[in-house]
C-alpha cells in the first residue's frame, strides 16, 4: 500500500540535544512538507520542498532544518535552537507543488516531548 | 494575507443529531478548499474538497459547498455518529504565494455522545 510513514511515534530529547524527526513516502509525490501542530491550533508550515535537493521556509522555520536528498524522504531535524520544542510534527506530501488543486495526504504524526 | 475562520468547539452532539461546522476565508485568486479530519493521536485525513465556486465536495455523509460571495465553506452532516467523534480542519490553497501549501483553521472538536 502506498502511504506515508513518520518514525518514530514518540520521541524524547533532553534539553540542549538535536533530534531528527523521518518522513518517507513512496506515493512518488513530488512535493513534502512539515508541520507543527499545538494543543488548540491549526497546523504551521515549517517547511517545505517542490523537488530533491530543493526546500524554503515556511511560517515557522526558526529552530529547524531539512534535507531532501531522495525525492522519497525528507527529515527534519529539530535543533537545540528551537526554544519551544515540545509539540505534535505532521508530514504530508502532494503530487504537485504549484497546483492548487492537489490535496495534501498526511503521514501518522511523531509527537515530541523534551524533557 | 489568505486566512481561515472556524468556529469555536468543543461541538457536543447526540448521535444522529444534525452537524454543521462552520468555516469562512479571506483569499486573493481562487483558492480550494479542504476538510480534513483527525482522530485522536493520528495525522489527518483529507474528508472532502472543492475546487471551485458553487463546487459540492461530499464523502461519507459530510458534504461543503464553496461559496464564493459569502467565502464560506461549511461542512454538514445529516445524521453524526459516534465514531465521527474527531478534530475536523477546514484548509485552503495559498493562493497569494502560489507556492500550493495550505493555510489551517485553529480545529474544531467534534463529540458525539450515544
Amino acid at each position: 500500500d502506498g502511504g506515508i510513514t513518520q518514525s518514530p511515534k514518540y520521541l524524547f530529547r533532553k534539553e540542549g540535544q538535536n533530534v531528527t524527526l523521518s518522513c518517507e513516502q513512496n506515493l512518488n509525490h513530488d512535493a513534502m512538507y512539515w508541520y507543527r501542530q499545538d494543543p488548540g491550533q491549526g497546523l504551521r508550515l515549517i517547511y517545505y520542498s517542490q523537488i530533491v535537493n530543493d526546500f524554503q521556509k515556511g511560517d515557522i522555520a526558526e529552530g529547524y532544518s531539512v534535507s531532501r536528498e531522495k525525492k522519497e524522504s525528507f527529515p527534519l531535524t529539530v535543533t537545540s535552537a528551537q526554544k519551544n520544542p515540545t509539540a505534535f510534527y505532521l508530514c504530508a506530501s502532494s503530487i504537485q507543488h504549484r497546483s492548487s488543486y492537489n490535496e495534501q495526504f498526511f503521514g501518522p504524526g511523531t509527537r515530541l516531548t523534551v524533557l | 494575507g489568505d486566512s481561515v475562520t472556524q468556529m469555536e468547539g468543543p461541538v457536543t452532539l447526540s448521535e444522529e443529531a444534525f452537524l454543521t461546522i462552520n468555516c469562512t476565508y479571506t483569499a486573493t485568486g481562487y483558492p480550494s478548499l479542504f476538510w480534513y479530519v483527525q482522530y485522536p493521536g493520528e495525522g489527518l485525513q483529507l474528508l472532502l474538497k472543492a475546487t471551485k465556486a458553487d463546487d459540492k465536495g461530499s464523502n461519507k455523509g459530510f458534504e461543503a459547498t464553496y461559496r464564493k460571495e459569502t467565502t464560506s465553506f461549511h461542512l454538514e452532516k445529516g445524521s453524526v455518529q459516534v465514531s465521527d467523534s474527531a478534530v475536523y480542519f477546514c484548509a485552503l490553497t495559498d493562493g497569494s504565494s502560489n507556492t500550493g501549501k495550505l493555510i489551517f483553521g485553529q480545529g474544531t472538536t467534534l463529540q458525539v455522545k450515544p
